[in-house]
């Protein structure tokens, strides 16, 4: 079966270093990689996906087919990007979404 | 425009009572997904509906748990006989389906006592 693998917990950095949250998968097929974001008190939303390459808010995420990994990583982290943050995939031909327990990531000034 | 919403935002019931959450999705999306998740854990799937049928039912945990979607907008997920296991954040997201970024709604905070 698919899973979605956050070995951080808790994560805490200082203002204007680098960060990356570790994700690892288990699936035998092409899937699609994810990561979403929860700030306080908002609801879950997409901060980016493999396919569309995109840098979101400075974050970047590549996939390592090889490992089977998905980090997501920043340059220098801000205080603002202090949230959840989940790992999640979907196999190929269903739209759910698989999440990881998430790591909750501390910026501290 | 209006997201995805969620009625109730908490809900207290007592073990074995009957519950009802709703979801509005946004507008002209026609994919439909209800998570469930609890304290400590990722969301996890429970339905996806694709206009109003249920296109995927996998993660229905057992008969107590059912959901509607019967004119393909509003949603209800229905439980019967609640236990003290379901208490959970319970999520809806929507989307315009075929592999289209999913909406969250804001959560319904379901307490069985």
């Amino acid at each position: 079966a698919q899973r979605v693998t956050q070995p951080e917990k808790l994560l805490s950095v200082f203002k204007g270093a680098p960060v990356e949250l570790k994700c690892n998968y288990s699936y035998s097929g092409s899937p699609e990689l994810f990561w979403y974001v929860q700030y306080s008190r908002q609801r879950l939303q997409l901060l980016l996906r493999h396919i569309s390459r995109e840098s979101i808010k400075g974050f970047t995420a590549d996939l390592n087919k090889g490992e089977t990994s998905f980090h997501l990583k920043k340059p220098f982290a801000q205080e603002e990007d202090s949230a959840m943050y989940y790992c999640a995939l979907t196999q190929g031909g269903s739209e759910k979404l698989v999440f990881g327990k998430g790591t909750k990531l501390t910026v501290n000034p | 425009g209006a997201g995805v919403s969620q009625t109730p935002s908490n809900k207290v019931t007592e073990k074995g009572k009957y519950v009802e959450l709703r979801c509005d999705p946004i507008s002209g999306h026609t994919a439909l997904y209800w998570y469930r998740q609890s304290l400590g854990q990722g969301p996890e799937f429970l339905i996806y509906f694709q206009g109003t049928g249920a296109a995927d039912d996998s993660g229905l945990p057992n008969d107590r748990f059912f959901a509607v979607r019967p004119e393909g907008s509003v949603s209800t997920l229905k439980i019967q006989r609640t236990e003290r296991g379901d208490s959970a954040v319970y999520l809806c997201a929507s989307s315009l389906g075929n592999s289209g970024e999913q909406y969250f709604g804001p959560g319904t905070r379901l307490t069985v006592t």
